[in-house]
């Protein structure tokens, strides 16, 4: 089955323990992206990568790092998380073939920093 | 960036026919897409235009895009319960940016 897959799906932890989300997606898409998602604000792209070893900021990359050794694993890493970045994480991807390029979204990560 | 902004909630009658109205700032995206998002669910794809069309139908749901207005609009027919979620409009750039609107919820109502 074509899927995007978050792990973990909800986490709590404390203000400057270091974590990472994983997302990996088994469709051979070149494109995938990072959003977070908060009441009142949609959704906001933190990093998108191209391909791999391709990386880009995107709206909101503060606080947040991404590598793309693979090209079906991204990857989001916090270095050190504060309260502010609690939010629901969405990991997407798409091929850069399809019109359209469609974006496939995880499940979501669900991250309360105390 | 681009600015994308939407109306935040619209309520609806079943049976009734729902638009939701989507504005953009930057004409570079090459893409727009309404995904829907249902509660504690992710996003899923609804449908989407390219930047050089005008309208776009698949079956209940029709697109609209006024290039010259920068507005996109997403019409459901014959609204149902089960299409009470919240609707998002993005845009896409060549470039692999992707910007949202808010969310609109649609609440539709027996």
């Amino acid at each position: 089955e074509a899927q995007v897959t978050q792990n973990p799906r909800y986490l709590i932890t404390v203000t400057g323990k270091k974590l990472t989300v994983t997302c990996s997606q088994n469709m051979n898409h070149e494109y995938m992206s990072w959003y977070r998602q908060d009441p009142g604000l949609g959704l906001r792209q933190i990093y998108y990568s191209m391909n791999v070893e391709v990386t880009d900021k995107g709206d909101v990359p503060e606080g947040y790092k991404v590598s793309r050794k693979e090209k079906r694993n991204f990857p989001l890493i916090l270095e050190s998380p504060s309260p502010n970045q609690t939010s629901l994480y969405f990991c997407a991807s798409s091929s850069l073939d399809t019109a359209g390029g469609t974006q496939y979204f995880g499940p979501g990560t669900r991250l309360l920093v105390l | 960036g681009e600015d994308v902004e939407q109306s935040l909630f619209l309520s609806v009658r079943e049976g009734d026919s729902s638009v939701i109205n989507c504005t953009y700032t930057d004409s570079s995206s090459t893409y727009l897409y309404w995904y829907k998002q249902e509660p504690g669910a992710g996003l899923q794809l609804l449908t989407y235009i390219f930047s050089n069309m005008d309208m776009k139908q698949d079956q209940r749901l029709t697109v609209l895009l006024n290039k010259k207005d920068k507005h996109l609009s997403l019409r459901i027919a014959d609204t149902q319960t089960g299409d009470s979620a919240i609707y998002f409009c993005a845009g896409n750039t060549n470039a692999g940016k992707s910007t949202f609107g808010d969310g609109t919820t649609l609440t539709v109502k027996p």
